[in-house]
């Protein structure tokens, strides 16, 4: 079946400008991911969603970042007022359900900030 | 904090070589999952293990969990230069959490 998938593939934005980062994911996980990995570096936890829910968001690192789930199926991590630190791969991740399944990755969107 | 490290860092081993890469982490868990990555991108799912599981094979992969030690190991056997990626574990489980946790990973070079 379709795996996840995210868009845009490449992003470049200028300083400043907001960002919207799509994750669809497999069809009918109920939980759904967003790791943040900058370069050489490990995956970096931001959010995660159960059904349309974010139980946890402690991993956001400002409030220029946010996410939202709508239907337990897209999500939209939005940046605003992007800064050159925001420049990293954002990769989406869904699972069956929180924790307990193995997780299906996207292939990530990369970001690069002016 | 990261709870799952992965050690070493970096490998690199020629073509037919074993490659052995280990994970470390810090609290109690549930499973724990190991995955690669090609080029910076999505991550593909190797292994899951679980917590009762001292062992698991597949293919050319061998993981194995010490829960006493709180450690894991993966060891791809007879490697090839297509094995060259990085390598993450990942647990979960901890507090309580159902956030998997990634560690730094261990970038793998297998040379042909």
């Amino acid at each position: 079946g379709a795996g996840v998938s995210q868009s845009p593939s490449n992003k470049v934005t200028e300083k400043g400008k907001d960002v919207e980062l799509r994750c669809d994911p497999i069809s009918g996980h109920t939980a759904l991911y967003w790791y943040r990995q900058r370069l050489g570096q490990g995956l970096e936890f931001l959010i995660y969603f159960q059904g349309n829910s974010a139980p946890d968001k402690s991993g956001l690192p400002s409030d220029r970042f946010s996410a939202e789930r709508t239907g337990e199926s897209v999500s939209t991590l939005t940046i605003q007022r992007t800064q050159q630190e925001d420049s990293a791969v954002y990769l989406c991740a869904s699972s069956q359900d929180a924790g307990r399944a193995r997780q299906g990755f996207g292939p990530g969107t990369r970001l690069l900030v002016l | 904090s990261q709870q799952g490290e992965e050690d070493p860092q970096a490998l690199s081993i020629q073509e037919g070589e074993n490659a052995t890469m280990n994970c470390s982490y810090k609290t109690s868990i549930n499973n724990l999952q190991w995955y690669r990555q090609n080029s910076g991108r999505g991550l593909v799912h190797l292994i899951l293990i679980r917590s009762n599981e001292r062992e698991k094979h597949s293919g050319r992969l061998r993981v194995t969990l010490d829960t006493s030690k709180k450690s894991s190991s993966l060891l791809i056997t007879a490697s090839r230069a297509a094995d060259t990626a990085s390598y993450f574990c990942a647990t979960d489980g901890q507090g309580g959490s159902y956030i998997p946790t990634f560690g730094r990973g261990t970038s793998l070079i297998v040379h042909p």
